[in-house]
């Protein structure tokens, strides 16, 4: 199975600053059709998980432009602009490159 | 909106069965795959596998090969897991997400306790 290292464990940051969570992956996540099934979710306290980002850098349905994907092959970042109140919970990766899915260990980001 | 409801909580004692629904809203069901995640007490995602909603033909993944059962009643735009012999590792939060993670429904508790 793709192993997902996620970095760091936990964050707390003010609100308006600036956060970023590193997701790399034992294997390059690159499919046959070129495309990279690299994913972040977001599951805030009590709450199911939501689609934050799709294929590394594609927005989810109604997620601000805060947030913003970048990387390729084996490294990706999640990287938050303005951290705002409503945005902790803990952050997970997510490749679906390869079967099975696996995830990556989760981020927990706190609210000083 | 799509939507993705899932039965509510369970108390099952070891041995026993259990089969929880996920009924899909908002979309063609046959359209999107179903995901199946399980979610332990305080810990992470784990993936469970998938059901393909046009065949019906289920994918688990290693750890789940023995005793869950994915399943369908396309009609009723729905999807079952079903697990059987029931441990006290089972205990845990079951999450269904349909096709690319891009939904998820609200989870439900399965809590196995003699």
């Amino acid at each position: 199975d793709v192993v997902m290292t996620q970095t760091p464990p936990s964050l707390s940051v003010a609100i308006g600053q600036s956060v970023s969570i590193s997701c790399k992956s034992s294997q390059s996540l690159v499919y046959s059709d070129g495309k990279t099934y690299l994913h972040w979710l977001l599951q805030s306290p009590g709450q199911s998980p939501k689609l934050l980002i799709y294929q590394v850098s594609n927005l989810g349905s109604g997620v601000p432009d805060r947030f913003s994907g970048t990387g390729s092959q084996k490294d990706f970042t999640l990287k938050i602009s303005r951290v705002e109140a409503e945005d902790l919970g803990v952050y997970y990766c997510v490749q679906a490159t390869h079967f099975p899915l696996t995830f990556g260990s989760g981020t927990k980001l706190e609210i000083k | 909106q799509i939507q993705l409801v899932q039965s509510g909580p369970e108390l099952k004692k070891p041995g026993e069965s259990l089969k929880i629904s996920c009924k899909a809203s908002g979309y063609t069901f046959t359209d999107y795959a179903m995901q199946w995640v399980k979610q332990a007490p305080g810990k992470g995602l784990q993936y469970m596998g998938w059901i393909n909603t046009q065949t019906g033909k289920p994918t688990y993944a290693d750890d789940f090969k023995e005793r869950f059962v994915f399943s369908l009643e396309t009609s009723a735009s729905t999807a079952y897991l079903q697990i059987n012999n029931l441990k006290n590792e089972d205990t845990a939060t079951y999450f269904c997400a349909s096709g690319a993670l891009d939904y998820w429904g609200q989870g439900v508790m399965v809590t196995v306790s003699s």
